[in-house]
């Protein structure tokens, strides 16, 4: 089983849909849960993070993790066409940065 | 004011050669990351740097080798280019250990 399972798509929705984007995780260990967004031919740009478990919203973002089930979401509200881009999720543990994991992403097309 | 920023954006080099990419943060970070992507947009962490305290995946190969001169810098040579290290490489920082990780836009290496 890969430490970090994330459907690499693509995924495409019409603007103004509501997008749901998900990683399931083995490692029970994972204390950081973080969305980045990277667009073509960019580095990676941080969205949110989540320390342990809970809800985080953030205008139209909102990251989700259930460490019970080991399963991490991000949803977005109201698409835009500029939310176009490749979605990773990234977990991280109390073991010195040798534990820091990136899902392959999920290429989401948001359709004017 | 650029966050992290790497040089050189495109790196375009032959079989054999020696090559440093430079990578300097200016957001006070304690910790610092050097990433390959591959073809598959795969983030792989290479290097974790903290403290002086270098902490290396046992995957990367010993012909890459990260030098800090200061917190606010972390350089990555490679010796004998090989065409399997076309890659993107991305520098990250972070203000400790697994936290989460500010990107630069990557060092495009192509090897011919």
């Amino acid at each position: 089983q890969k430490e970090v399972e994330q459907d690499p798509g693509p995924l495409s929705v019409p603007e103004g849909a509501i997008v749901s984007l998900n990683c399931t995780y083995s490692n029970s260990a994972f204390q950081y849960f973080m969305w980045y967004r990277q667009y073509s031919r960019k580095g990676p740009e941080l969205l949110m993070y989540t320390y342990s478990s809970g809800n985080k919203e953030d205008g139209r973002f909102t990251a989700q993790v259930d460490k019970s089930s080991k399963y991490i979401s991000l949803f977005i509200r109201d698409s835009q066409p500029s939310d176009s881009a490749t979605y990773l999720c990234a977990m991280s543990g109390n073991n010195y940065g040798q534990n820091f994991v990136f899902g392959p992403g999920t290429r989401l097309s948001v359709l004017p | 004011d650029t966050a992290v920023s790497q040089t050189p954006k495109y790196l375009v080099t032959q079989m054999g050669n020696d090559k440093s990419i430079k990578c300097e943060q200016n957001l006070g970070h304690d910790t610092m990351y050097w990433y390959k992507q591959d073809s598959k947009k795969f983030l792989k962490i290479m290097f974790s740097y903290n403290n002086k305290e270098l902490i290396i995946n046992e995957t990367v190969p010993n012909r890459f080798s990260p030098k800090s001169p200061d917190k606010a810098h972390l350089n990555l040579h490679i010796n004998s280019l090989e065409l399997g290290d076309s890659a993107v490489y991305f520098c990250a920082s972070s203000q400790e250990l697994d936290q989460p990780q500010h990107f630069g836009d990557g060092t495009r290496l192509s090897i011919l």
